[in-house]
């Protein structure tokens, strides 16, 4: 257990209003991610974050933005959602601690579905 | 370029057969980490293993066991005498050092193993 919250767990939103989700967590990691999964596609990093304040892009960015004010939180905000968001979304955290178990673990998943 | 190739998107086998999950990566980088992860029905990853490129041992934990072969870009599981419990999403990923990417991993799109009683 990596002591990962994320919230809401599930989401259903219509097309073109603003969505914000929550990842906490209670073991002040550094490094923290933002990933999307699809049928067919794994895991795809939206963004990630190396600190407070300190964030950026991973590989599918377009259409979501990420805030950190605090080392605990990481928020991902879908300022005007898509159908194509419509997805399962895991956050994770990056356990520094040397060896085979320094590896990147991950919340539980908000499912959201854009309508 | 990073990129991580699961040709297989689903396997069924019995129970007690043995089945190997094949991964294939590529990297420009010599330095670079190479992850296995379970996902069951309930949906939660599960972190397996970490490997990295200069460390080529095989590696096996009870059922489990891991062949990586540098000279093939290959990093399979082998699942022996597989369970029900053992049916779940697996997902190989990779990590290179270089600057901007030793914090980005790179997923597989996973391969769907079923294990019939």
């Amino acid at each position: 257990d990596a002591g990962i919250t994320q919230s809401p767990r599930h989401k259903v939103t219509e097309t073109g209003t603003p969505v914000t989700l929550r990842c906490h967590q209670t073991e002040n990691h550094r490094y923290m991610y933002w990933y999307r999964q699809d049928p067919g596609h794994g895991l795809r990093l939206i963004h990630y974050s190396y600190g407070v304040k300190d964030t950026d892009k991973g590989e599918v960015s377009d259409g979501y933005s990420v805030s950190r004010s605090k080392t605990e939180d990481f928020l991902l905000t879908l300022e005007s959602a898509t159908s194509s968001q419509t997805s399962v979304y895991f956050c994770a955290i990056r356990k520094l601690a040397g060896g085979n178990t320094d590896t990147q673990y991950f919340g539980p998943g908000t499912r959201l579905t854009v309508l | 370029a990073q990129k991580v190739t699961q040709a297989q998107t689903e396997i069924s086998v019995v129970e007690k057969e043995d089945v190997t999950l094949d991964c294939v990566y590529e990297t420009r980088d010599t330095t670079y980490y190479l992850f296995w992860y379970k996902q069951p029905p309930s949906g939660e990853l599960v972190f397996l293993i970490r490997r990295n490129s200069f460390d080529e041992q095989n590696e096996i934990s009870g059922r489990y066991s891991w062949n990586f072969q540098k000279s093939t870009s290959s990093f399979n599981f082998t699942i022996t005498a597989s369970q029900v419990v053992d049916s779940a999403v697996y997902f190989c990923a990779l990590s290179d050092s270089t600057r901007d990417n030793f914090n980005k991993f790179y997923f597989g799109s996973g391969t769907k193993l079923n294990v019939k009683p």
